[in-house]
């Protein structure tokens, strides 16, 4: 039963062109999405974070959304390069010491 | 300031060996876990810490055990290891200061283990 789910294993975009990775959850008493990036041979790395009181927070060229009637966040990056690529991790927080990770998304950026 | 040390990188494994696989950092922080990554499983929680002497299992605790002495500490044991249990694994820490979800999780560089 997979609480958190990103539904696409990967993407691939052309740099400069704008990275749409989504993330669907199924509990609505979440109250704190975040964001994680991971390089191969490297542990994950915090990108972007989102409390449920808001519904936009955006730190350069990473913005992340979310819409709580269709328990949906996306992860934006515009422009896309391809330092970027890597595996994105959308991970939810209910509220007990215990993140909840999606599957991963694998980024491709094409020069 | 070196952050979450994991050692070591890579380990092969007999079924039914035991290792332990180390975690420390410097952080001070109160909260510490243990993940492991599979293919098309994403990162689930072994067991985690949020203080010494205090620890609770999480999604997948069967076949590990841990223990908390310190603070800076954390490390996981496999008992009796099996071939599922091939996986990477991260060990994290974070503040425990928030109640919230806001302060960011800082994970080490992962232990890949092959168990045959």
């Amino acid at each position: 039963d997979q609480q958190v789910k990103q539904n696409s294993p990967s993407l691939s975009v052309q740099e400069g062109r704008i990275s749409i990775l989504n993330c669907d959850y199924t509990n609505s008493m979440f109250d704190y999405f975040l964001w994680y990036k991971k390089y191969p041979a490297e542990g994950p790395t915090f990108l972007i974070s989102i409390s449920s009181i808001k519904d936009k927070n955006e730190d350069g060229r990473f913005t992340v959304f979310l819409n709580k009637s269709a328990k949906h966040l996306s992860l934006h990056i515009v422009p896309s390069q391809p330092g970027d690529s890597a595996v994105y991790f959308c991970a939810a927080y209910p509220g007990t010491y215990k993140y909840i990770f999606g599957t991963g998304t694998r980024l491709k950026v094409l020069a | 300031n070196a952050g979450v040390t994991q050692t070591p990188k890579f380990q092969v494994l007999k079924t039914g060996q035991s290792m332990t696989l180390q975690c420390a950092q410097d952080m001070n922080h109160e909260y510490m876990s243990w993940y492991r990554q599979d293919p098309g499983m994403g990162l689930r929680l072994i067991h985690y810490s949020v203080g010494a002497g205090i620890t609770d299992q999480g999604e997948v605790p069967n076949g590990y055990n841990v223990s908390r002495s310190t603070t800076e500490d954390f490390p996981l044991r496999l008992l009796s290891a099996a071939p599922s249990q091939t996986s990477v694994y991260f060990c994290a820490s974070r503040s425990g200061q928030a109640w919230g979800g806001d302060t960011e999780a800082f994970f080490g560089q992962g232990t890949r283990l092959t168990v045959v």
